[in-house]
This record gives structure tokens, C-alpha cells and sequence, in this order.
């Protein structure tokens, strides 16, 4: 079975710092969403992408997928209160996209 | 606006008791899902349902029962089998599977055994 991994665990910055979040695949992979979850809620759709080399922003936050396709980054520009959280990558398992694996996830603390 | 409603938000059940835990979305969606969340352990699906009336086991399904009569209900049963049933439980829905579509969460529901 397919096992993501995010590095780090947890992530402390200082608001208008920039960051960078990596998820790791055990398998290449079919493609690569990205969550953002306030904690003991639901999970917010970020992005998400398929094809090797694919790079995709939404305001201050951009995410690729390398050429491989067994890794993904996520990458906030000048970050701010508003974007702490929990980031979760996940991943289909297969070809038939039955089945989302998802990362431990990645604690974010932006400090004012 | 369309979504997916969990309820209830906090569930307290006593040990040995089964406990259902509600999902309705109004997207028509024909996929949806069951994850259970654990501190430092990620997402780890439960159950999933492509169509009405079919679904099938996920990575972690014994202990928990569901059924899928309605398009748009999925409910969640945590039955008394289940030996650790303290945890956050997110239902999620898609278009269909199959492809690459987004999943749509909705807010969990937070179950402790008391």
C-alpha cells in the first residue's frame, strides 16, 4: 500500500516568514491533493495535481509535484495568523482513484 | 449552499453501546467516504460507497458498520466490536471515482467513550 510521508511533523515561523511543507511518496504517484485543516474541523480543499512538473498557486500559497511524481511541496510566501493550521497531502492509491491515502499532516503556528 | 453535514459535533458513548454518526451531503455526489482521524496518524479510511445500495471496506472497517440507501446519506455505525472507538470522524464525498477528482470533507464528528 501507498504511504505518505510530510516532513516536519510540526512547523513554528514568524508571520511574513516563507515556508515549505514536502510530502513524500512510497510509489510514484497519480496524482497529489493538498488539505488544510483548522484543528477539530473539516478538511479544506488547496490544490491539487497530477501531472509530473505541474506547479499550482492560490494566493500565497503554491504547491508542485516533481518530474518523478513521487514527491510534493508545498511553499507559503509571507505567511500569516491566517494560515496556521494542520496541511494534509493525500494521494489515490491506484490507477482507479478508488481509495485516498492521506500524509500525517503538518502543524503549522505563524506567531504574530 | 451545497455541502456535507455531519452530526452530531461531539458524541459521548458509554463502553459496549453502538453509536451512529450521521453524513448528508446535497451535492449529488455519487461517492462517499469515511476516515477516521487519530492524533499523529493521519486520515485512515473506514468504509467508501461508489453507487447506492454498494459499498466497500477501507484499511481500518472492523468494529464499524454503515449503509448507503440514499444517495445522499452514508451514516456510520461504531458498534461495540470496535475496542477503541475514541477518535474524530470525517465523512468526505466526491463526484464519482474512477478519475481524479476533489474530495469535499465535512466538519467531523468527535466521538469519546466515556
Amino acid at each position: 500500500s501507498q504511504e505518505l510521508e510530510q516532513s516536519p511533523q510540526s512547523l513554528i515561523v514568524q508571520e511574513g516568514k516563507n515556508l515549505t511543507i514536502n510530502c513524500t511518496s512510497s510509489k510514484t504517484l497519480y496524482g497529489l491533493y493538498w488539505y488544510k485543516q483548522k484543528y477539530g474541523e473539516g478538511l479544506i480543499f488547496l490544490m491539487m495535481l497530477q501531472k509530473g512538473g505541474e506547479e499550482k498557486s492560490h494566493e500565497k500559497i503554491t504547491a508542485k509535484l516533481d518530474e518523478k511524481k513521487q514527491q510534493s511541496s508545498l511553499h507559503i510566501t509571507a505567511s500569516q495568523p491566517s494560515h496556521a493550521g494542520i496541511y494534509l497531502c493525500g494521494a489515490p492509491d491506484s490507477g482507479g482513484y478508488q481509495k485516498v491515502t492521506f500524509g500525517t499532516g503538518t502543524k503549522l503556528q505563524v506567531i504574530p | 449552499d451545497g455541502g456535507i453535514t455531519q452530526s452530531p459535533k461531539y458524541l459521548f458513548r458509554k463502553e459496549g453501546q453502538n453509536v451512529t454518526l450521521s453524513c448528508e451531503q446535497n451535492l449529488n455526489h455519487d461517492a462517499m467516504y469515511w476516515y477516521r482521524q487519530d492524533p499523529g496518524q493521519g486520515l485512515r479510511l473506514i468504509y467508501y460507497s461508489q453507487i447506492v445500495n454498494d459499498f466497500q471496506k477501507g484499511d481500518i472497517a472492523e468494529g464499524y458498520s454503515v449503509s448507503r440507501e440514499k444517495k445522499e446519506s452514508f451514516p456510520l455505525t461504531v458498534t461495540s466490536a470496535q475496542k477503541n472507538p475514541t477518535a474524530f470522524y470525517l465523512c468526505a464525498s466526491s463526484i464519482g471515482t474512477g478519475a481524479f477528482y476533489d474530495y469535499t470533507f465535512g466538519s467531523g464528528t468527535r466521538l469519546t467513550v466515556v
